[in-house]
Parts: C-alpha cells; sequence; structure tokens
C-alpha cells in the first residue's frame, strides 16, 4: 500500500545534539513539507520541497535543516540552534503544484521528539 | 499572507446529536481550496472534506458537510449523527490555487478539540 513512513515514531535526544527524522513516501508524489505541532499552536510549515534537489523555507525554519537527493525521500535535521526542540513533527506530501490544488496533503504518522 | 482562524478550541456534542465546528479566513485571492482534517489521539492526519472556492455548492461526505460562504470567508463542518470515534482535534486548513509562484502547502488554523459524550 501507498503511504508515508516516519521514523521513528519516538526520540530522545541531549541537549545540543543534532538529530535527524527520516520521511520515505511511495505515493510518486513531488511535493514533501515538514510540519511541526505544538499543544494550541496548530501546524506549522518548516521546511518543503516541490522538486527533488530543491526546497525552500517554511515559516519556522530557524534551527533546521532538509535534504531532498531522492524523490521519495525528505529528511529533516533538527541542529543544536533550535532553542526549542521538543515537538511533535509531520512530513507530508502531496502532487506537485499546479497538477491538482485540490490534492490533499498525505500525512505521516508522526515522529515525536523530545531533547532534554 | 493568508490566515485560518478557528475561534472554538474546545466543543462536546451528544453521541447521535450534530454538532458544527467553525473556520474562518483571511486572502485575497479568489482561487483557493478548504480542508478540513481530523487528528485523532493516534495523532494520524485524516482527510475529512474539502471544498474548491470556485464551486458554491457545498461539500458533503456521509455524516460530515460544510457550510462554505466564500463573501463572508466562512467554512463551518457540520457532524450529523455523532459517534464516539468522532473525537478528535479537528484542523480548517487554506490552499492557494493555481500555479506559479504558490507553496502547494497547507495553512492551518489552531484546531477545535471534539468531545463525544455517550
Amino acid at each position: 500500500d501507498g503511504g508515508i513512513t516516519q521514523s521513528p515514531k519516538y526520540l530522545f535526544r541531549k541537549e545540543g545534539q543534532n538529530v535527524t527524522l527520516s520521511c520515505e513516501q511511495n505515493l510518486n508524489h513531488d511535493a514533501m513539507y515538514w510540519y511541526r505541532q505544538d499543544p494550541g499552536q496548530g501546524l506549522r510549515l518548516i521546511y518543503y520541497s516541490q522538486i527533488v534537489n530543491d526546497f525552500q523555507k517554511g515559516d519556522i525554519a530557524e534551527g533546521y535543516s532538509v535534504s531532498r537527493e531522492k524523490k521519495e525521500s525528505f529528511p529533516l535535521t533538527v541542529t543544536s540552534a533550535q532553542k526549542n526542540p521538543t515537538a511533535f513533527y509531520l512530513c507530508a506530501s502531496s502532487w506537485q503544484a499546479g497538477a491538482s490544488y485540490n490534492s490533499p496533503l498525505h500525512f505521516g504518522n508522526g515522529t515525536r521528539l523530545t531533547v532534554t | 499572507a493568508q490566515t485560518v482562524t478557528q475561534s472554538q478550541p474546545e466543543m462536546s456534542v451528544q453521541e447521535a446529536e450534530t454538532v458544527t465546528l467553525s473556520c474562518t479566513y483571511d486572502t485575497s485571492e479568489s482561487d483557493y481550496y478548504l480542508f478540513w482534517y481530523k487528528q485523532p489521539p493516534s495523532r494520524q492526519m485524516i482527510l475529512v472534506i474539502r471544498q474548491e472556492a470556485y464551486k458554491q455548492q457545498n461539500a458533503t461526505e456521509n455524516r460530515f458537510s460544510v457550510n462554505f460562504q466564500k463573501a463572508a470567508k466562512s467554512f463551518s463542518l457540520k457532524i450529523s449523527d455523532s459517534q464516539l470515534g468522532d473525537a478528535a482535534m479537528y484542523f480548517c486548513a487554506y490552499r492557494s490555487g493555481g500555479y506559479g509562484g504558490s507553496q502547494g502547502n497547507l495553512i492551518f488554523g489552531k484546531g477545535t478539540k471534539l468531545s463525544v459524550k455517550p
């Protein structure tokens, strides 16, 4: 079955360490997104990529980095520069911009990151 | 910039009753799409319903329907015959339409937590 896989489900890190969250999709979608979810804040866009080898900053990109070397993969690195990294992170994908904007975003199951 | 506002942080409904969740948005665009997503305790984001702004007819999906008022920039979700499994966070989301420069991402409201009482 097609879908988006995020791993791991729970991740624990010490403060000052970089950590990479995995996101893989087999839906053949061109566009991929990373959102952060905090209690009472809804979902906020971190980074997005509409095509391989290209990505753009979202609303809260500071302290994060991404890569898009393959169509299927869009890993997110939470760096030590991110001041409040503890959060729930959701990866999503969709068809390429312009193809069909009423196509919804498909989401992974998320990764809960805890930094102490 | 577009914004989405959900003014009800929490709502409660009796099982089998009807409940309406509110959503308003702000945009200067004429071409856009609106969505309602459900997030149960598992935290999986599930699409409930979608609406194209150019369509006057309100979208319906089984027990879920929307009241789309384009002039008022309002997009409420009505859940009929509420079930215990409807208990979740509900997010309203906006997506720009058209091609050329648009990010394609969704802009989300802060959500409404719906409780269903047996």
